[in-house]
């Protein structure tokens, strides 16, 4: 499953198929890039980080994207499994230790 | 580390009346953070500490709100008066320098204000 981040912010996905969560950032100039996840009635969860002077960054079953030319970063969740269901947000530094966060996307895995 | 600490986990408040949220940041941190998330606006930084002194409270929403960091062990977020539209789910998060900015946040507070 993919998800358009902002335009499209819900995702259903199978479990055991891998999810594509999409973000756009706003700062060209941001140097930081995070990905949270959100389960319900709890604050946001850190999962992965990426340094705007890489393009990929690999953790254990998810791997962060950015493309810096059209300002993209997407977040792919290999073998979903039901624990995976939450909100998603991607959130860029815009200063210091200051960081913008995107509206989220719902991911939801079908058993 | 028991993690960020927050209080209360529920408010329910009348409009006119003043409300306190307090925050234990994970010790060792020497940046604590106030968001607001609703539906409609998403997670909002209101305000941030570094080493106990206010650095960016552009975010705070007018004279109402104030946020406090007396030690590096505590800070509280004031609405005063509070009124309807101020119902939210405010989060405090806690960070240290050197380690990123993987952020660790609270459990949260949820306001409601009738």
């Amino acid at each position: 499953g993919e998800s358009v981040g902002l335009h499209l912010p819900t995702l259903s996905v199978q479990e055991g198929d891998n999810s594509i969560i999409n973000c756009a950032y706003s700062n060209s100039a941001s140097d930081y890039f995070i990905w949270y996840k959100q389960e319900s009635g709890k604050g946001p969860q850190f999962i992965i980080d990426i340094r705007s002077n890489m393009d990929k960054r690999q953790g254990q079953r998810v791997t962060v994207l950015l493309n810096k030319t059209v300002k993209h970063l997407s977040l792919q969740i290999a073998a979903t499994q039901p624990g995976d269901s939450a909100v998603y947000f991607c959130a860029e530094n815009m200063n210091d230790y200051k960081l913008s966060f995107g509206a989220g996307t719902t991911v939801t895995v079908r058993a | 580390d028991a993690g960020v600490i927050q209080s209360p986990r529920h408010e329910v408040t009348e409009m006119g009346q003043e409300v306190t949220l307090r925050c234990k940041p994970i010790s060792g941190h020497d940046y604590l953070f106030w968001y607001r998330q609703t539906m409609m606006r998403g997670l909002e930084l209101l305000i941030y500490f570094n080493n106990n002194v206010p650095i960016d409270d552009s975010g705070m929403p007018e004279d109402r709100f104030s946020a406090k960091m007396p030690n590096a062990s505590f800070s509280t977020l004031k609405i005063q008066p509070s009124e309807p539209r101020d119902s939210a789910v405010y989060f405090c998060a806690s960070t240290r320098r050197g380690q990123g900015y993987g952020y660790t946040f609270g459990s949260g507070t949820r306001l409601t204000v009738v």
